[in-house]
């Protein structure tokens, strides 16, 4: 899979949108795009995750540049309550062997969300 | 539906004892697997098994076992207990393929005197 980069910690006023960038130069075409978080030392959450295209849920938005090198994962309205570590995850799209099912976790982005 | 459930919450255990640590999924999912993670660290893969009777070796294998003999069950052993095991354990379950992410449980709290 390939190595993501991720600023250590960011703060983001409550009620603004958090942006959380990810450098994944290095990304292979069938890899996807996963964002996880971790509240406080609860088990990671699944955020969202992408191929090429932009992608929007309920939780999330993820822009994922045209050339896929980097992506960032939008939260529109933070709440103290997205106060977590949040996981730039990529791993291959197709499960081709068992290597391809692990989610490899880096330090992830400590987004702190302040009144 | 509970999801992922893993016992017990926390355990402290002494050097050289066994014990295992249950996970248990009611989503009929495939794919489960176990990562433990240490202080200011990500989570790294234990192990993981892709079906009952199917289990393989993760990034940090040594000192577990495990077994599937159910869809729902996937439980991990210490085998003889040190105090490099003292970590937080998280059990997750998918569907498998890459297009759907995982559902974790909420961790067992293992400390190892």
């Amino acid at each position: 899979d390939a190595k993501t980069t991720q600023p250590p910690s960011m703060d983001c006023a409550e009620g603004r949108a958090a942006n959380l960038p990810c450098n994944h130069s290095t990304i292979s075409g069938n890899e996807y795009v996963y964002w996880y978080r971790q509240i406080h030392s609860q088990g990671p959450q699944y955020i969202i995750h992408g191929l090429k295209n932009n992608e929007t849920n309920e939780m999330a938005s993820l822009i994922i540049t045209e050339d896929r090198k980097s992506s960032t994962l939008i939260l529109p309205h933070a709440t103290l309550r997205d106060t977590a570590v949040y996981y730039c995850i990529v791993r291959v799209l197709h499960n081709s062997g068992a290597g391809s099912y692990q989610l490899t976790f880096g330090k992830g982005t400590k987004l702190s969300v302040i009144p | 539906n509970a999801g992922v459930t893993q016992t017990p919450k926390f355990q402290v255990l002494k050097t050289g004892q066994s014990m295992t640590l249950q996970c248990a999924q009611d989503m009929n999912h495939e794919y489960m697997s176990w990562y433990r993670q240490d202080p200011g660290m990500g989570l790294r893969l234990i192990h993981y098994s892709v079906g009952a009777g199917i289990t393989d070796q993760g990034e940090v294998p040594n000192g577990y076992n495990v077994s599937r003999s159910t869809t729902e069950d996937f439980p991990l052993r210490l085998l003889s207990a040190a105090p490099s095991q003292t970590s937080v354990y998280f059990c997750a379950s998918g569907v498998g393929e890459a297009y759907y992410g995982y559902t974790f449980g909420s961790g067992t709290r293992l400390t190892v005197v």
